[in-house]
C-alpha cells in the first residue's frame, strides 16, 4: 500500500472557510512534503517539514508534523477558488547511490466553490 | 533559473506501437531525474530515477524503459504499449534545499493508449 494516505480522499468548501487535509504514513522519514497539482498539470512543491520540525506556515499554508503518530495535515487558510486543484503528500526514503526517492499518497481533491 | 521540459504534452497510442517520453532540463547539472506515472485517480508511482549519466535504477518492473543519453536528458521508452501503460507521465529533478532534496516536476505528457 502507499506509505503516505490522505484523509480526506474529497473535500469540498466555500471561498473563504479553511481546508484541512490529513496525511498518514508507516514508516520512519526524513521529511515530509506537501504538493499542489491543478487539473491535467504538473506538481508544485508546496511546502517541506523536516522530522525535527512540529510547524511550518508559508503565506495561507500550515503543515503540522506527529512524528509519534505518523501523520501530518495541510491547513489552507482564507481558501480562494484557485486553491482548487489536488493535493499529495509525499514521505522520503533513502535509496542509496546518492539519492533518494519520494513516495505520494493518492491525495485530496479540493473544490473551493465561489 | 532551473527549468524542466516534457513533450509531448499529449500523446494518444495504438497497443502494440513503440513509445518515447522526453524530458530535458535546464540552468542545473548533474541532477538526479526521476520518471513517475499517475494512473487516473491515484497517487504517483516512482518509475525510474537516475544519479548520473547512463545509470538508471527501476523501482517497478514493467513494460517500459528509461535511458538518460546526456547529462540533462531523461528519456522513457516502450518497444510495445500496452493498455496499462495509459496515465499521466511526470518527469522530475531534484535539488538540495536547507540540507533537503526537494524534487520540482515537469508538465507532465498525458498518454492514452488504444
Amino acid at each position: 500500500s502507499q506509505q503516505g494516505e490522505e484523509d480526506p480522499q474529497a473535500l469540498s468548501i466555500q471561498e473563504g472557510e479553511n481546508a484541512t487535509m490529513n496525511c498518514s504514513y508507516k514508516t520512519s522519514i526524513n521529511n515530509l512534503q506537501w504538493y499542489r497539482q491543478n487539473s491535467g498539470r504538473g506538481l508544485v512543491h508546496l511546502i517541506l517539514i523536516r522530522s525535527n520540525e512540529r510547524e511550518k506556515h508559508s503565506g495561507r499554508l500550515r503543515v503540522t508534523l506527529d512524528t509519534s503518530k505518523k501523520s501530518s495535515s495541510l491547513l489552507i487558510t482564507a481558501s480562494r477558488a484557485a486553491d482548487t486543484a489536488s493535493y499529495f503528500c509525499a514521505t522520503d526514503a533513502y535509496s542509496g547511490a546518492g539519492s533518494y526517492q519520494l513516495t505520494f499518497g493518492k491525495g485530496t481533491k479540493l473544490s473551493v466553490i465561489p | 533559473s532551473q527549468t524542466i521540459h516534457q513533450w509531448p504534452a499529449t500523446l494518444v497510442q495504438p497497443v502494440g506501437s513503440p513509445l518515447s517520453l522526453e524530458c530535458t532540463v535546464e540552468g542545473t547539472s548533474n541532477p538526479n531525474l526521476y520518471w513517475y506515472r499517475q494512473a487516473a485517480g491515484r497517487g504517483l508511482q516512482l518509475l525510474f530515477y537516475s544519479v548520473g549519466i547512463g545509470q538508471i535504477s527501476s523501482e517497478v518492473p514493467q513494460n517500459l524503459s528509461a535511458s538518460r543519453p546526456q547529462d540533462r536528458q531523461f528519456i522513457l521508452s516502450s518497444k510495445k504499449l500496452l493498455l496499462s501503460d495509459s496515465g499521466f507521465y511526470l518527469c522530475a529533478w531534484s535539488v538540495w534545499v536547507s540540507g533537503q532534496e526537494t524534487q520540482y516536476f515537469g508538465p507532465g505528457t498525458r498518454l492514452l493508449v488504444l
